[in-house]
């Protein structure tokens, strides 16, 4: 089975600041990796997928980069609407794994 | 828009059964054409996949932390998912999210219901 490892598992950030989450996997993912978020209390929010290609909706200060193993989440300019937990996800061959979570507090 | 509304949720000792259900709406005519996924989240935890049904429902695959006790289904002509779950145990208390997949099976999780709660107790 494949393993995500997210990291950190807490970031404390403010408005306006650059944040990065980073993901590794267990083997090559290709560039099969999403990213959620979600609040509490809510049904997570698909953000990007295929490691770099933006959900419909989803403003541009998000982005994600990478292939292989490792993969960035960065939030260009964090906004009240973003201090939320993270997940990464991969998706390859009739498996989909999530990592444990980052969540983005307000600092 | 598409939307699912999760139901059947409730509390079940161990080794008891629940079914849930994930009616669709949106989809047009389009429902048989999208797989569908079934995703936990226990008390405080992180997301778990548990389940994906092909848009036919000829294919299903399973975590394996569920794997023999849960059965995934759907019903194209009502536009519902349901899971059946079995044997029921303590660590299987979690909120269960129904989801659409993106485009293709092996895809993620493009929409998603607001959950139904699953509490496993004596």
């Amino acid at each position: 089975d494949i393993q995500m490892t997210q990291s950190p598992p807490t970031l404390s950030a403010s408005v306006g600041d650059r944040v990065t989450i980073t993901c590794r996997a267990s083997q090559s993912l290709s560039s099969w990796l999403a990213w959620y978020q979600q609040k509490p209390g809510k049904a997570p929010k698909l953000l990007i997928y295929r490691a770099s290609t933006l959900e419909s909706g989803v403003p541009s200060r998000f982005s994600g980069s990478g292939s292989g193993t490792e993969f960035t989440l960065t939030i260009s300019s964090l906004q009240p609407d973003d201090f939320a937990t993270y997940y990464c996800q991969q998706y390859n061959s009739y498996s989909w794994t999530f990592g444990q979570g980052t969540k983005v507090e307000i600092k | 828009e598409v939307q699912l509304l999760e139901s059947g949720g409730g509390t079940v000792q161990p080794g008891g059964s629940l079914r849930l259900s994930c009616a669709t709406s949106g989809f047009g005519f389009y429902f048989s054409t999208y797989a569908m996924a079934w995703v936990r989240q226990a008390p405080g935890k992180g997301l778990e996949w548990v389940s994906v049904i092909s848009d036919g429902g000829g294919n299903t695959y399973y975590a394996d932390s569920v794997k023999g006790r849960f059965t995934v289904s759907r019903d194209n002509l009502k536009d519902t998912v349901y899971l059946q779950m079995n044997s029921l145990r303590v660590e299987d208390t979690a909120v269960y999210y129904c989801a659409k997949v993106l485009r293709d099976t092996t895809d993620p999780f493009h929409v998603w219901g607001q959950g139904t709660k699953v509490t496993v107790s004596s």
